[in-house]
C-alpha cells in the first residue's frame, strides 16, 4: 500500500463548478499536511497547509480527519487557472522531520 | 529575491554514464532536499541536507546516487553508472531555518538515460 494515496484523476470540470479531491495516508504517526500544486512541467508549489480544524484560503478548502487518515481539497467557482496537478504531501515527523511524502497527484481540468 | 536554481534544465546521457546535478538554494536557507518525479508519479524523497547534521540519506535507491553539499549552501546529486530507470526529473528544494516543512522548488532536473 502506498504511504499517500489519490484518485489520479482526471477530472475534467467546467469553469464556476466546485470539485473535490480526496487523499489517504497509511502511518497513523503523520503530523503535518498539505496541499502542493503543480502545472505541466513545472515544479510544485505549496498550496495550502491542512489544520485539524479544517481551513480555508479564498476559493479553496482543507480539511483533515486523523480517525479516518483522510485529507481533503475542495476548490468552489472554478477558474481556468486552477488546472493543474493537485499533490497530497504528508509528514511523519520526528526523525523524518523534513521529508515530505507526497502522493502521485490528482489531475484537474477546467473547461470554459 | 531569486528562487532554488538548478543545472542543467536537462540532461541527456548514455546508459553507464555519470552525471551531476546541480542545485543552488535560495539564499539563508539552511535545509537542502533532492526528490525524484518520474514520468507521471509522485514526487521521491531522496536526501535530506540541514545545516552541520548528518544527512538523511534514507531515499536514496541504491549506492549508485550521492549527495553533498558543500559550505552549507550550493547541493550535487550525482548518479554514477546510469541505468534507464534513472530518467525522471530530479527536483530540489529549500527551506529556511525552523520552516522545514514550507519547501520551495526549484525548476529540476530532466535526465534521459539512452
Amino acid at each position: 500500500r502506498k504511504e499517500v494515496e489519490q484518485d489520479p484523476g482526471p477530472f475534467n470540470v467546467p469553469e464556476g463548478a466546485t470539485v473535490a479531491f480526496n487523499c489517504t495516508y497509511s502511518n497513523s504517526a503523520s503530523q503535518s499536511f498539505f496541499w502542493y500544486r503543480q502545472d505541466c512541467r513545472k515544479e510544485p508549489k505549496l498550496l495550502m497547509s491542512v489544520y485539524s480544524s479544517g481551513n480555508e484560503d479564498g476559493r479553496f478548502t482543507a480539511q483533515l480527519n486523523r480517525a479516518s487518515q483522510y485529507i481533503s481539497l475542495l476548490i468552489r467557482d472554478s477558474k481556468l487557472s486552477d488546472s493543474a496537478t493537485y499533490l497530497c504531501v504528508v509528514n511523519h515527523g520526528g526523525t523524518s522531520y523534513g521529508k515530505l511524502t507526497f502522493g502521485q497527484g490528482t489531475i484537474l481540468t477546467v473547461h470554459p | 529575491g531569486a528562487g532554488v536554481s538548478q543545472s542543467p534544465s536537462n540532461k541527456v546521457t548514455e546508459k553507464g554514464k555519470d552525471v551531476e546535478l546541480r542545485c543552488d538554494p535560495i539564499s539563508g536557507h539552511t535545509a537542502l532536499y533532492w526528490y525524484r518525479q518520474r514520468l507521471g508519479q509522485g514526487l521521491e524523497f531522496l536526501i535530506y541536507f540541514q545545516g552541520n547534521s548528518a544527512p538523511d540519506k534514507s531515499g536514496l535507491p541504491s549506492d549508485r546516487f550521492s549527495a553533498e553539499r558543500t559550505g552549507g549552501s550550493v547541493s550535487t546529486l550525482t548518479i554514477q553508472r546510469t541505468q534507464q530507470e534513472d530518467s525522471a526529473v530530479y527536483l530540489c528544494a529549500s527551506s529556511s531555518p525552523g520552516l522545514a516543512l514550507s519547501q520551495y522548488f526549484g525548476p529540476g532536473t530532466r535526465l534521459l538515460v539512452l
